[in-house]
């Protein structure tokens, strides 16, 4: 079975620039997780979503992110518009259930390099 | 709130040396626990876990106990391997379907 799928795998932009981060969970996973990992803040949840709904947003950093699950298979983490600090390696993951196994299953994330 | 603290990194070890990596554990009940390995250039993957105290989770040679009297973790393998190296991730979750992870500890295996 494929694991969970992200696109695209590096991206660089300039400053002030749209970018749309992209997920595909594992096909019967009915929850779907996006963190963020850099040095300086390690793994940060930014949202997660049950069953295509926006469960807990929290960790959304700003009004310049936004993230949605339109349907079981797909997930877009926008970042509009775009700043230096958001330079990080953005996760997806999904799981089945709760989270009562603990098992995350990630995907090999997406690299954001903001100029 | 619910935390995990972790040692920091890096751990430069030998191979076949023994490895501890410090893992406590703050929370208003009783958590289940996990740890996560993130190889290179890769996602993170579920090591092993335990879900009650005094429990042992095990994988791939990797053990470690939940001590509820010492809020611990801790993350132990008797001879790693250069395979070994990958940074790894103590989590907690607890009433929630968020694990909350640590900030990592990066281990540094050399033949």
């Amino acid at each position: 079975d494929a694991g969970v799928i992200q696109s695209p795998r590096h991206e660089v932009t300039e400053m002030g620039q749209e970018v749309t981060l992209r997920c595909k969970p594992i096909s019967g996973h009915d929850y779907l997780f996006w963190y963020r990992q850099t040095m300086m803040r390690g793994l940060e949840l930014l949202i997660y979503f049950n069953n295509n709904v926006p469960i807990d947003d929290s960790g959304m950093p700003e009004d310049r992110f936004s993230a949605k699950m339109p349907n079981a298979s797909f997930s877009t983490l926008k970042i509009q518009p775009s700043e230096p600090r958001d330079s990080a390696v953005y996760f997806c993951a999904s799981s089945r259930g709760t989270l009562n196994t603990g098992e995350l299953f990630f995907g090999e994330g997406s690299r954001l390099t903001v100029l | 709130g619910d935390s995990v603290t972790q040692m920091e990194g890096p751990v430069t070890l030998s191979e076949e040396a023994f490895l501890t990596i410090n893992c406590t554990y703050t929370a208003t009940g009783y958590p289940s626990l996990f740890w996560y390995v993130q190889y290179p250039g890769e996602g993170l993957q579920l090591l092993l876990k335990a879900t009650k105290a005094d429990d042992k989770g095990s994988n791939k040679g990797f053990e470690a106990t939940y001590r509820k009297e010492t809020t611990s973790f801790h993350l132990e393998k008797g001879s790693v391997q250069v395979s070994d190296s990958a940074v790894y991730f103590c989590a907690l979750r607890y009433n929630t379907d968020k694990l909350i992870f640590g900030t990592g500890t990066r281990l540094q295996v050399f033949p």
